[in-house]
């Protein structure tokens, strides 16, 4: 069974330029979560979809955007990069239907860099 | 502001030594709580979880975890860590009322043959 795939895996933006990123869940996952990993801040809640719909959103700007497909893939946008969006980000599969109801499964993550 | 705190950044220990990682959230009602671990090159994988229940749950790989409402902690703990349990490990909790998944800041253990 394939589990969670991120691309690209490593990739170098500029101050200003913006990034779409991309999660296939397990297939039958309708959930998909996403967050942002850095070693000052930890491991942060971006935001969470189920069947196309956010139902939930971290604490972050509107430049952090996502959308999911009808078939459960997933992506996340970042407009007008700046050099503190430099991190992992990492996307989580789940067979609930919330974040917080079952066990996440993540990829291996996408790393940005701004430079 | 919904917080979980891990308050051991690092951790070193021998082979055979007791494991314990303290974990504290914020009051907030309702949770449900997770320990994930992240071995070194290996994406984050759930240790244990909590919903309800025995507050006292077992996971994979012989660790445990005990859930004290009154203290508003979710510790985890192995009686006798081995090599192989070298890894960042990380408590999350979902707060039910705003429907938020908060991860601690993690804890990198260090395990000495």
């Amino acid at each position: 069974k394939a589990g969670v795939t991120q691309t690209p895996r490593y990739l170098i933006k500029t101050r200003g330029q913006q990034v779409t990123l991309s999660c296939s869940p397990i297939s039958g996952h309708r959930s998909v979560s996403w967050y942002q990993q850095t070693p000052g801040q930890g491991l942060q809640f971006l935001f969470e979809y189920f069947s196309e719909t956010q139902r939930n959103k971290g604490n972050f700007p509107g430049r952090f955007s996502g959308r999911q497909f009808s078939n459960s893939r997933s992506e996340m946008n970042v407009s007008t990069l700046e050099l503190g969006d430099s991190a992992l980000y990492l996307c989580a599969s789940s067979k609930g239907t919330s974040v917080g109801t079952g066990e996440l499964f993540f990829g291996e993550g996408s790393r940005l860099t701004v430079l | 502001a919904q917080s979980v705190s891990q308050h051991n950044h690092h951790v070193i220990l021998s082979e055979a030594a007791s494991l314990e990682l303290g974990c504290n959230y914020s009051y907030g009602g309702t949770v449900n709580l997770f320990w994930y671990v992240q071995y070194p090159g290996q994406h984050l994988q759930l240790l244990l979880k909590y919903f309800s229940g025995d507050p006292l749950v077992k996971g994979i790989k012989g660790f445990e975890a005990e859930f004290i409402k009154s203290k508003f902690s979710f510790n985890l703990r192995k009686p006798s860590v081995q090599w192989s349990d070298t890894a960042e490990y990380f408590c999350a909790v979902f707060f039910n009322a705003g429907n938020m998944l908060t991860f601690g800041g993690g804890t990198r253990l260090m395990v000495k043959p």
